[in-house]
């Protein structure tokens, strides 16, 4: 069945860097636009970044714009998003998902503290 | 740019019907929009994809209990024969180039 998995959250201090990757199963990955969304701890959602399926074509959301990059790797059925600069109100749960289609990953914790 | 305004919470008895109700904002009433399920503690599960004219297309094992519906710039979301696991918050979110728009959500509550 469809599914995906991320991974790569942990605790990191104030202006550092993190890679969180999302592990595609059970569809044809290369076909599908993906998206990564984030859920700050009891606040609702909100749309990060999404990218095409063939990589050419990317957005963020003013939020993020100029520290998170987006990317993928369809061999190896992968999203990654790339975090730099991160700040305590990153801190959230990542969640990728197929955009604008079901369904979502189960999420990872990103937590910026000193 | 186009906004999703969402009732922060709702209620209904167990067995019940609720309507959630999504709305565009001021020159978006044509767009689509997605519904969301977010049960405690749990990610986000896709519910269903609602066109301006109502139809509607539900996501794998969805069950019937769910359906959508459009008036205007608002987009419904009716679940009929509530249960306890329908206790959870509801997001509605809609979409253009180069961006995703989440509505802030609806906690509801089965009585």
């Amino acid at each position: 069945q469809v599914q995906l998995v991320e991974s790569g959250g942990g605790l990191v201090k104030p202006g550092g860097s993190l890679r969180l990757s999302c592990a595609a199963s059970g569809f044809n990955f290369s076909d599908y636009y993906m998206s990564w969304i984030r859920q700050a701890p009891g606040k609702g959602l909100e749309w990060i970044s999404y990218i095409s399926s063939s990589g050419s074509t990317i957005y963020f959301a003013e939020s993020v714009r100029g520290r998170f990059t987006i990317s993928r790797d369809n061999a190896k059925n992968s999203l990654y998003l790339h975090m730099n600069s991160l700040r305590a109100d990153d801190t959230a749960v990542y969640y990728c998902a197929r955009d604008l289609v079901d369904p979502w990953g189960q999420g990872t914790l990103v937590t910026v503290s000193s | 740019q186009v906004v999703l305004t969402q009732s922060p919470s709702a209620s209904a008895s167990l067995g019940a019907s609720v309507k959630l109700t999504c709305i565009l904002s001021s020159g978006h009433s044509s767009y689509s929009i997605i519904w969301h399920q977010q049960q405690p503690e749990k990610g986000p599960r896709y519910l269903m994809k609602l066109s301006y004219d109502g139809t509607h297309i539900k996501g794998d094992g969805i069950p019937d209990r769910f359906s959508g519906s459009s008036s205007g710039p608002e987009r419904y979301l009716t679940i009929s024969s509530l249960q306890s696991e329908d206790e959870a918050d509801y997001y509605c979110q809609t979409w253009g180039t180069g961006i995703r728009i989440f509505g802030g959500g609806t906690k509801l509550t089965v009585l």
